[in-house]
């Protein structure tokens, strides 16, 4: 079974522009989380997915959106990036909501110039 | 308060030897979930091992052993023979359950484990 993947895995953007990076879950999961790591902050939670509809966002400012399609992949968009947005975003998927694993896949690199 | 505590930011273990890295958790939520990931420097995020709230034996995945104690909300990974592949940082997890606003997640600050030939 593949595992969760990422696209892009690396990104170069300028401050003001708007990214768009997407996740596709192992096949069958449902459920899709995001999160952003910097070495300031950690590993903090973005939005939580599951049937097409977020279910909990963490505390992040609007220009952080998602969203997530019939087939469980997801996208998050970040708009009007700033340099603080650099990060590496992680994407996890599980069976559903209560699963007793999540697997993550190998992150987007982002760097805001 | 934080809601994921790892105080030892750095570890260091003989090979063949265990290893136990601590983990405390604060939440009032009944229902939760307790994972541990192993990242290594290549960035990818390794499942290792769940604890939920509501399970009466600690966990074990092969090596790996999760020391529930609920009533110290602690949940400490043990990690048996040590290998030099388990060099890597190590987070804590923890998912709260709640029904009517969905899941939270929260990671604590890591554990870099070095294994010594």
């Amino acid at each position: 079974k593949a595992g969760v993947t990422q696209t892009p895995r690396y990104l170069i953007k300028t401050r003001g522009q708007q990214v768009t990076l997407s996740c596709s879950p192992i096949s069958g999961h449902r459920s899709v989380s995001w999160y952003q790591q910097t070495p300031g902050q950690g590993l903090q939670f973005l939005f939580e997915y599951f049937s097409e509809t977020q279910r909990n966002k963490g505390n992040f400012p609007g220009r952080f959106s998602g969203r997530q399609f019939s087939n469980s992949r997801s996208e998050m968009n970040v708009s009007t990036l700033e340099l603080g947005d650099s990060a590496l975003y992680l994407c996890a998927s599980s069976l559903d909501r209560r699963s007793a694993s999540q697997y993550f896949g190998p992150g987007t690199r982002l760097l805001v110039l | 308060a934080q809601k994921i505590t790892q105080t030892q930011p750095g570890m260091f273990v003989q090979e063949k030897e265990a290893v136990t890295l601590d983990c405390t958790y604060d939440t009032s939520d009944p229902s939760y979930g307790l994972f541990w990931y192993k990242q290594p420097s290549s960035g990818e995020m390794i499942f290792l091992i769940y604890q939920g709230s509501y399970d009466q034996q600690n966990a074990t995945e092969g090596r790996y052993s999760l020391n529930f104690q609920k009533a110290r909300k602690s949940a400490n990974l043990v990690i048996s023979a040590s290998q030099l592949g388990d060099s890597a940082m190590y987070f804590c997890a923890m998912r709260e359950e709640v029904s009517n606003t969905g899941n939270q997640f929260y990671f604590g600050t890591g554990t870099s484990l070095t294994v010594i030939p």
